[in-house]
């Protein structure tokens, strides 16, 4: 069973800096690409950033572009996403997804505030 | 970036009745779109993919049609566990793949 498991969420201030980790387990990680996509409260569905299996290739949303960096880990069966500079509008539930073209597994989601 | 729009954002539907939803693209996608449904306070499950297949275990009253810049979610007969926000998704610009803004599905 394809299991993601997210954690590191948590409320933070303006300016401040979260690192959120993602488990994966039940498939083989390093043959995925995986994803960040985060849900703002009572908001909809909005892509972050995206990785390929081996790291080779990183793509990032406009909206987060040199604030945030993915990463991954695949000994670990690790995703992770820094996310500096942190803002109010990145408050969001952040979902770790396994892209298939489309996303076919998602996990739970951690909660992430930026408020003073 | 590729917009998707959604309608209506909010349909109301009684048990035992069909539900449409509807999902345009501002610019071709080929078949490349996904459709998710999210309960509240869950993650989205995937339905539906290359715009018609259904994902793994999605029940058969579940379905989707279109190509191009539009596209339609059917549910042939709601049930109660169906009550939902859904979510179409283009991944045709991969990975920047768009959603659109949901359609809420509540009971009539």
């Amino acid at each position: 069973e394809v299991q993601l498991v997210e954690s590191g969420g948590g409320l933070v201030k303006p300016g401040g800096s979260l690192r959120l980790s993602c488990a994966a387990s039940g498939f083989t990680f390093s043959s995925y690409s995986m994803n960040w996509v985060r849900q703002a409260p009572g908001k909809g569905l909005e892509w972050v950033s995206s990785i390929s299996s081996s790291s080779s290739y990183i793509y990032y949303a406009d909206s987060v572009k040199g604030r945030f960096t993915i990463s991954r880990d695949n000994a670990k069966n690790s995703l992770y996403l820094q996310m500096n500079s942190l803002r109010a509008e990145d408050t969001a539930v952040y979902y770790c997804a396994r892209e298939a073209q489309p996303v076919d597994y998602w996990g739970q989601g951690t909660l992430v505030t930026v408020s003073s | 970036e590729i917009v998707m729009t959604q309608s209506p954002a909010t349909l109301s539907v009684s048990p035992g009745e069909r539900a449409t939803l509807s999902c345009r693209a501002s610019q071709s996608v080929s078949s490349n779109l996904a459709w998710y449904q999210q309960k509240p306070g869950q993650a989205p499950r995937l339905l539906i993919y290359g715009a018609s297949t259904r994902a793994t275990g999605i029940p058969a009253r579940f379905s989707g049609s279109g190509s191009g810049t539009e596209f339609t979610l059917t549910i042939s007969s709601l049930q109660s566990e169906d009550f939902a926000v859904y979510y179409c998704q283009q991944y045709n610009n991969w990975p920047r793949g768009t959603f659109g803004q949901g359609t809420k599905l509540e009971i009539k």
